[in-house]
């Protein structure tokens, strides 16, 4: 069956650490793949997303993302966490050229950050 | 540029109230989509249209319907809801088969009491 995990519900850094949030997906071929960022009270933002081609993504606000097919896994990654970055993060999985539409989601991983 | 605009924001029913959610873009995009975010489950897909014209279920459609009114519009009607339909529903869209992401709206927090 096709799938998402986010194995961290939570994670707590302090400002100025890094972060990697993990992701991995079952799926029968390579899919689309995608983080979003969900602000308290706001709908999700896309943040990256990979198609094909280079496994290392850059998204918005300094992240990046590397897809890794032996693992089936598209973490997120951030060099140096800002206070502001503290929000719910989510991991998504499309089906490529199939004609459908829908996107399978993760439950989310929130994180705190500490000033 | 306004994207995808939920209302009502908020929302309290009682058990077998019906209401309708509206849900429109300005994108031109072809395909929009309903999700309700309940805690720890993620976001699920209710009903969804790849197209104008055409829509179908998702993972949760049970107790909900859609009207795809034009282009720009999807709204999403409870008909008799009830206390588990409480969530926070989103509405979103994109461009053909969504190969470029979904834009999502701000959400309608609806309660059912």
């Amino acid at each position: 069956a096709q799938s998402v995990t986010q194995p961290d519900i939570h994670i707590t850094v302090s400002e100025g650490a890094s972060l990697e949030l993990r992701c991995n997906y079952s799926y029968g071929a390579t899919p689309y793949l995608f983080w979003y960022v969900q602000s308290p009270g706001q709908g999700l933002q896309l943040l990256l997303k990979y198609f094909s081609g280079d496994t290392l993504v850059q998204g918005i606000k300094g992240f990046e993302a590397e897809f890794k097919r032996s693992q089936s896994s598209f973490n997120l990654r951030k060099p140096s966490v800002h206070w502001s970055d503290a929000a719910e993060y989510f991991c998504a999985v499309g089906p490529p050229n199939s004609g459908t539409y829908k996107y399978i989601f993760g439950t989310g991983t929130r994180l705190k950050v500490l000033a | 540029n306004a994207g995808v605009t939920q209302t009502p924001k908020f929302q309290v029913l009682k058990t077998g109230q019906s209401m309708t959610l509206q849900c429109a873009q300005d994108m031109n995009h072809n395909s929009m989509y309903w999700y309700r975010q309940d805690p720890g489950m993620g976001l699920r897909l209710i009903y969804y249209s790849a197209s104008e014209g055409t829509t179908d279920k998702g993972e949760v459609p049970n107790g909900y319907n859609v009207s795809r009114l034009n282009k720009r519009e999807f709204s999403l009607r409870l008909e008799s809801a009830a206390p588990s339909q409480t969530s926070v529903y989103f509405c979103a869209s994109s461009e053909a088969a969504g190969a470029k992401g979904y834009t999502f709206g701000s959400g309608t927090r609806l309660t059912v009491v």
